[in-house]
């Protein structure tokens, strides 16, 4: 079992670039979400999915989409890179069953840098 | 969402016991109270979690207040692999967010040989 995997795991961009963060769970989980770690920082949620085909914002959605393609994925966007997007992001997943009591699994990370 | 409160940091000395504490005053009477942790440059990772009664498993204990106003996590020997950032987080499972956990800034547990 893979568990969630992210890709890419690092990234530099230049101010005004796009670019899509994926990822996938191996573990028929209902919901996913997107967290972004600044230095010294806690977790922040940026986006949620509950179950495929619904997604709602969390803490700090502006400047982000996402995309439930299907069970397994869940991608997040960024249309125009800001300096201030510079972060380590991380996607999770949780529920098998639709039960929202259990553990999120996260992934290992993707490090952005925004030039 | 009901919110906790954290040390800022803690140290232990290995193959001691660790209690990490944490407050939520404010804790609804569905929100089950949960613990991860990060290690350096890792995402985080899933301790242990309760409602009411306390709970252990092969990772640490978890002890929680009869007026759930507050939990300590107890690590019954740390290790030097145990420093880490400790999260306590309250998950809502009937409320409109799903369940969405909302981290704080966490315990960082150094552990000293």
């Amino acid at each position: 079992n893979a568990g969630v995997t992210q890709t890419p795991k690092f990234q530099v961009l230049k101010t005004g670039q796009s670019m899509t963060l994926q990822c996938a769970q191996d573990m028929n989980h209902n919901s996913m979400y997107w967290y972004r770690q600044d230095p010294g920082m806690g977790l922040r949620l940026i986006y949620y999915s509950a179950s495929e085909g619904t997604t709602d914002k969390g803490e700090v959605p502006n400047g982000y989409n996402v995309s439930r393609l299907n069970k397994r994925e869940f991608s997040l966007r960024l249309e125009s890179a800001a300096p201030s997007q510079t972060s380590v992001y991380f996607c999770a997943s949780s529920d098998l069953g639709g039960i929202n009591t259990g553990e999120l699994f996260f992934g290992e990370g993707s490090r952005l840098t925004v030039l | 969402d009901a919110k906790t409160t954290q040390p800022n940091s803690m140290e232990s000395n290995e193959e001691e016991p660790v209690h990490l504490p944490c407050n939520h005053s404010t804790i609804s009477g569905t929100d089950y109270i949960h613990w991860y942790r990060q290690l350096p440059s890792q995402g985080p990772e899933y301790v242990i979690h309760g409602l009411t009664s306390n709970v252990n498993n092969r990772m640490a204990s978890l002890a929680i207040a009869e007026d759930r106003k507050s939990s300590t996590l107890i690590l019954h020997r740390a290790t030097l692999r145990d420093a880490a950032v400790y999260y306590c987080i309250l998950r809502d499972p009937f409320s409109g967010n799903t369940g969405k956990l909302i981290f704080g800034q966490g315990t960082t547990l150094q552990v000293k040989p």
